[in-house]
């Protein structure tokens, strides 16, 4: 089955300091991949998305390119802020398309000190 | 915002009594879906509709969890008899055929 497997937490770093949170995934056929973020005291918003291979998704200044070659969907940003601080997810969905029964990881808690 | 809200926000239960949560979706969302999370770990799929269809239910934890969406619209989610192990976070989603899921805040259930 589908399981996607990302770096545990907590991630501490410093403000300005370059992330990179790890996530790689098994699945059949050619799923549609996602990063989520879950702000304190908030609900699940999608950060990011990539849709095929060699996609890059991004958004507030993070980013992920789709690696098939190495079944890999790493999350990146140059400079993080105190305000990036919450629990981020990968996930992907069933290669049919669309975001049908998505699977998670069990999620990178990125903590960021000032 | 994503437009999905969750009602209510926190349960508390006895064991064995029966609880329903409810989910608003926007008029929009033709899927909707529900998700469990327990500490720790990602949300886990439980089941989804396209308007009034359920259209995948075979990963619903136990014939105790049901969830109903009559009109297209609002949808619910209830498990009978509850036991301390479905103590979590039961999460909505709503989204469209070709769009992401938009999730909700969340019903935290906790079973005493």
């Amino acid at each position: 089955g589908n399981s996607v497997t990302q770096m545990e937490g907590p991630v501490t770093l410093s403000e300005e300091a370059f992330l990179t949170i790890n996530c790689t995934y098994t699945a059949t056929g050619y799923p549609s991949l996602f990063w989520y973020v879950q702000y304190p005291g908030e609900g699940l918003q999608l950060l990011l998305k990539a849709t095929k291979a060699d996609d890059k998704g991004s958004n507030k200044g993070f980013e992920a390119t789709y690696r098939k070659e190495t079944t890999s969907f790493h999350l990146e940003k140059g400079s993080v802020q105190v305000s990036d601080s919450a629990v981020y997810f990968c996930a992907l969905s069933d290669p049919g398309g669309g975001a049908d029964g998505l699977t998670f990881g069990k999620g990178t808690h990125l903590i960021i000190q000032p | 915002d994503t437009g999905v809200s969750q009602d209510p926000r926190h349960k508390i239960t006895k064991r064995g009594q029966n609880v329903t949560f409810r989910c608003d979706p926007i008029s929009e969302h033709n899927r909707l879906y529900w998700y469990r999370q327990t500490l720790g770990q990602g949300p886990e799929f439980l089941t989804y509709f396209q308007n009034e269809a359920q259209l995948e239910k075979s990963r619903l934890l136990s014939d105790r969890f049901s969830a109903e969406r009559p009109k297209g619209s609002f949808s619910t989610l209830e498990i009978q008899r509850t036991e301390q192990g479905d103590s979590a976070m039961y999460l909505c989603a709503g989204g469209q055929v070709t769009t992401e899921a938009f999730f909700g805040q969340g019903t935290r259930l906790t079973v005493v």
